[in-house]
């Protein structure tokens, strides 16, 4: 079955500091991966997203993730945190076909926290 | 503009009382999907829906229910049956199969009074 770990349930960088949020899939096929960012409140925003092709992607506010199968991992990273960027972050995997597991799984969540 | 819109943002419901979540999207999208969220537990897969008249339970689906008689509508019913209905609630939707992001309205925070 699907399942995602996030196992750093929360993490406090100081602002202009690189970070690097861990995600773990287990998935039997390629998987359709995802980062989103939560505001308190509110929905979540896509970061970004991986299919297939360069295992190193770029998503939006700066944000980057590395797929690794022999890992099974797809960590976010930023090179320097903004005070902007505390907030929640999500993993997520998607199967990789249609039918009865066409269905999103989502981690439990990293909580980030911005030092000044 | 296209998006998902959830209403109402908050509602109080008292014990023992259903009450219905409305999400609609305008992104003519075929996959809609309800997600709970509680604190340190992520998001949970309440229900989904790959098409119309068509839906699936998720890993959490007891005690509530859905209906998709409409493309662009997926309203969830908390029933009287969920023991623990406070919670945060999040509708997506996508293109189907897996190859695409959801999109997520804003939420409805249900609190039982």
């Amino acid at each position: 079955a699907q399942s995602v770990t996030q196992p750093d349930i929360h993490i406090t960088v100081s602002e202009g500091a690189s970070l690097e949020l861990r995600c773990n899939y287990s998935y039997g096929a390629t998987p359709y991966l995802f980062w989103y960012v939560q505001s308190p409140g509110q929905g979540l925003q896509l970061l970004l997203k991986y299919f297939s092709g360069d295992t190193l992607v770029q998503g939006i506010k700066g944000f980057e993730a590395e797929f690794k199968r022999s890992q099974s991992s797809f960590n976010l990273r930023k090179p320097s945190v903004h005070w902007s960027d505390a907030a929640e972050y999500f993993c997520a995997v998607g199967a990789h076909y249609g039918g009865a597991t066409n269905k999103l799984i989502f981690g439990t969540g990293t909580l980030l926290a911005v030092q000044p | 503009d296209g998006g998902i819109t959830q209403s109402p943002k908050y509602l109080f419901r008292k014990e023992g009382q259903n009450v219905t979540l409305s999400c609609e999207q305008n992104l003519n999208h075929d996959a809609m999907y309800w997600y709970r969220q509680d604190p340190g537990q992520g998001l949970r897969l309440i229900y989904y829906s790959q098409i119309v008249n068509d839906f699936q339970k998720g890993d959490i689906a007891e005690g509530y229910s859905v209906s998709r008689e409409k493309k662009e509508s997926f309203p969830l019913t908390v029933t009287s049956a969920q023991k623990n209905p406070t919670a945060f609630y999040l509708c997506a939707s996508r293109i189907p199969p897996g190859d695409t992001e959801a999109f997520f309205g804003q939420g409805t925070r249900l609190t039982v009074v």
